[in-house]
């Protein structure tokens, strides 16, 4: 059963470019949902896309959007990149409808930003 | 809004020796609560989701329970391979709402 998986894994950019991270859920699931995880700190949802639309969004600036695919894999993209982006993005899959269970979320391993 | 307070920051236990991890919440309504175990680097993995105060939940040397304020991680016996940052979460029974709100962890440490 294939898990949810991120790419790439490390990414290092200079402040002011634009970066696109990419994410396929967990086998079955139709949900994507970002995080942002600062050193030290619990993760902080961004966003959350179902059916190819953003379906819920936190207290992140328009600066981060993303989007869904059909095969319901997802990239996020942040312009205008500042010093205080740099952080561990996290993606997490769920299963929209049926059981209790679909509140789930099943994480990725991450992508390292490091914005210099 | 929901807020999510976990504590002690961190706790350094010797092998054997049996302890609790505190999850304090508030929030409007709970749909659930949710605990994750983290290591240094990787994402969250998936431990437990409780859903009504009252409810237990067990995995291996670990039990979820939970109250209508706070829930417990009791850890029984713990080994090194329980070293980890434990993340508790939970989420709003509000309409459209599937975000989960996290606490800052618990980072455990077992000596051997």
């Amino acid at each position: 059963d294939a898990g949810v998986t991120q790419s790439p894994t490390h990414l290092i950019k200079t402040r002011g470019q634009q970066v696109t991270l990419r994410c396929s859920p967990k086998s079955g699931h139709d949900t994507v949902s970002w995080y942002q995880q600062a050193l030290g700190q619990g993760p902080q949802f961004i966003f959350q896309y179902y059916e190819e639309e953003e379906r819920q969004r936190g207290n992140f600036p328009d600066r981060f959007s993303g989007h869904q695919f059909p095969n319901y894999s997802s990239e996020l993209n942040v312009n205008a990149l500042l010093l205080g982006d740099s952080a561990l993005y996290l993606c997490a899959s769920s299963l929209y409808g049926g059981s209790a269970s679909r509140y789930e979320q099943y994480f990725g391993p991450g992508t390292r930003l490091t914005v210099t | 809004e929901d807020q999510v307070t976990q504590s002690p920051e961190a706790l350094r236990l010797q092998e054997g020796e049996s302890s609790s991890l505190n999850c304090s919440y508030t929030v409007s309504g709970l749909r659930g609560l949710f605990w994750y175990r983290q290591d240094p680097g990787k994402g969250p993995e998936f431990l437990f989701t409780l859903y009504s105060a009252g409810e237990e939940k067990e995995k291996e040397r670990l039990k979820a329970t939970l109250t209508k304020k706070e829930s417990f991680l009791h850890i029984t016996a713990p080994k090194p391979e329980d070293s980890a940052t434990y993340l508790c979460a939970v989420q709003a029974l509000d309409f459209g709402n599937e975000k989960l709100t996290f606490g800052t962890g618990t980072r455990l440490t077992i000596i051997p």
